[in-house]
């Protein structure tokens, strides 16, 4: 079974605070996504990775940065964080080739507060 | 208009029931159709997926993809309780990369 852990479950930070979210996978998967999902908003895709070191902008990536050193771990980095950067955010993962290997995993999220 | 399309629900069946949940999507380059199921404060899981076009059966859930309508389906069986939770459908051109996902039903079954 594909496992994608998210280091946190529940965060609590100060608006202005530099913050780190964590990502790892054990499947050996190419690619790596960070959603963030809000009531009514559904999921909104901030950054994804398809290789090491490499990461393209999603839709909302404003306020938001990304490192990809290793395949198997993506962190998603709030620069300066802000109370509307209040949200549940979800990592996921997916390989490349095989049909079955495509559809994305995900972690349980990490729900974090900003004060 | 969105690329998929879902009710939000929420629907509240009865135990037992068939439950039917239902997206539209308006792509019809899009190859990849996921289910997921998604528990209160839980990342969605994986339920389903199907490639290209028919039907996929696992255990009580079955999967419909009717491309020439873009309707995506998932049937659940003799519904139970611990089915109640939110189901997002999926779809994608290139499976795992550009995926877009409906809102979300919230579903009920009540014992």
């Amino acid at each position: 079974d594909v496992k994608v852990t998210q280091s946190s479950r529940y965060l609590v930070k100060r608006t202005g605070e530099k913050v780190f979210l964590e990502c790892v996978q054990d499947m050996d998967h190419e690619n790596m996504f960070w959603y963030r999902q809000d009531p009514g908003l559904g999921l909104r895709l901030i950054y994804f990775s398809y290789d090491v070191k490499m990461k393209e902008k999603g839709d909302i990536p404003e306020g938001y940065s990304v490192s990809r050193e290793k395949k198997e771990r993506f962190s998603l980095i709030l620069e300066s964080a802000s109370t509307n950067q209040t949200s549940m955010y979800l990592c996921a993962s997916s390989g490349t080739g095989r049909p079955d290997d495509q559809p994305q995993h995900f972690g349980d999220g990490t729900r974090l507060s900003i004060l | 208009q969105k690329e998929v399309e879902q009710d939000p629900g929420p629907l509240s069946v009865p135990e037992g029931a068939i439950v039917s949940l239902n997206c539209t999507y308006s792509n019809s380059a899009f190859q990849y159709f996921m289910w997921y199921r998604q528990y209160s404060r839980k990342g969605p899981e994986l339920l389903m997926y199907t490639y290209s076009s028919g039907n996929k059966e696992d255990g009580r859930f079955t999967a419909q993809v009717d491309k020439s309508s873009k309707y995506i389906s998932l049937f659940i069986r003799d519904s139970q309780p611990s089915d109640s939770a939110t189901y997002l459908c999926a779809t994608s051109e290139t499976g795992g990369f550009k995926t877009i996902f409906g809102a979300g039903t919230r579903l009920f079954v009540k014992a």
